[in-house]
């Protein structure tokens, strides 16, 4: 069964730091691109950075110079390194699985992991 | 970037009534068009993607049309289950963004 694991949620206060991972199962993890999705409490879906097979990292505007996203093959695994986070970064946080090495919809989707930033 | 506009933002449905939920896109995503449903305190799912592919699993009640900057998901005789959050997204260029969602709510 395809399955996304993400950890590494809490609380952290403004200007810290936390690294979020997405543990994959169930697919060749280095064929696919993969991605972090987040929703704030009460609102929609904003895409926040994807990665694709070959390693290639794209970042939304309003993450780019503070997340960086990276990928281990060899671990099946997904990591977000968001750093000066703000009040605003405050959602959770999803990882999703690419439809194909550059294909981005997203067939499967992580149960998401919390994150608050509050002073 | 480009903007996804969904219509309507909400919208309260008798069972078994067709559904049409609209996104347009401020410039040509060709059909890198994608949409999901989203239940509540559930992670989103998706429901069709490159505007029209259906995906396996999903009710042929769900279907898909359009291209370039104009979209539409529909859903025929819809059923209680299907009480949820719609949003669209576009993966034609970075970064990607999703439509401001729309409501489903059955009467």
């Amino acid at each position: 069964e395809v399955h996304l694991l993400e950890s590494g949620g809490g609380l952290v206060q403004p200007g810290g730091s936390l690294r979020l991972s997405c543990a994959a199962s169930g697919f060749t993890f280095s064929h696919f691109a993969m991605t972090w999705v987040r929703q704030a409490p009460g609102k929609g879906l904003e895409w926040v950075s994807g990665i694709s097979s070959d390693g290639s990292a794209y970042y939304a505007d309003s993450v780019r110079g503070r997340f960086m996203i990276s990928r281990d093959n060899s671990k099946n695994t997904i990591y977000v390194q968001m750093n000066s986070l703000r009040v605003d970064d405050t959602a959770v946080y999803y990882c999703a699985k690419g439809v194909a090495t550059i294909g981005w919809a997203f067939d499967i989707w992580g149960q998401g992991t919390m994150v608050t930033v509050s002073p | 970037e480009i903007v996804l506009t969904q219509s309507p933002e909400f919208q309260s449905v008798t069972p078994k009534e067709k559904v049409t939920i609209t996104c347009r896109a401020s410039q040509s995503v060709g059909i890198n068009l994608h949409w999901y449903q989203q239940k509540p305190d559930q992670s989103p799912k998706l429901l069709i993607k490159y505007a029209f592919q259906s995906i396996s699993g999903v009710p042929s009640r769900f279907s898909g049309s359009g291209s370039g900057t104009d979209f539409t998901l529909t859903i025929n005789s819809l059923e209680a289950e299907d009480a949820a959050t719609y949003y669209c997204h576009q993966s034609s260029s970075f970064p990607l963004t999703f439509g401001g969602g729309t409501k489903v709510e059955i009467k």
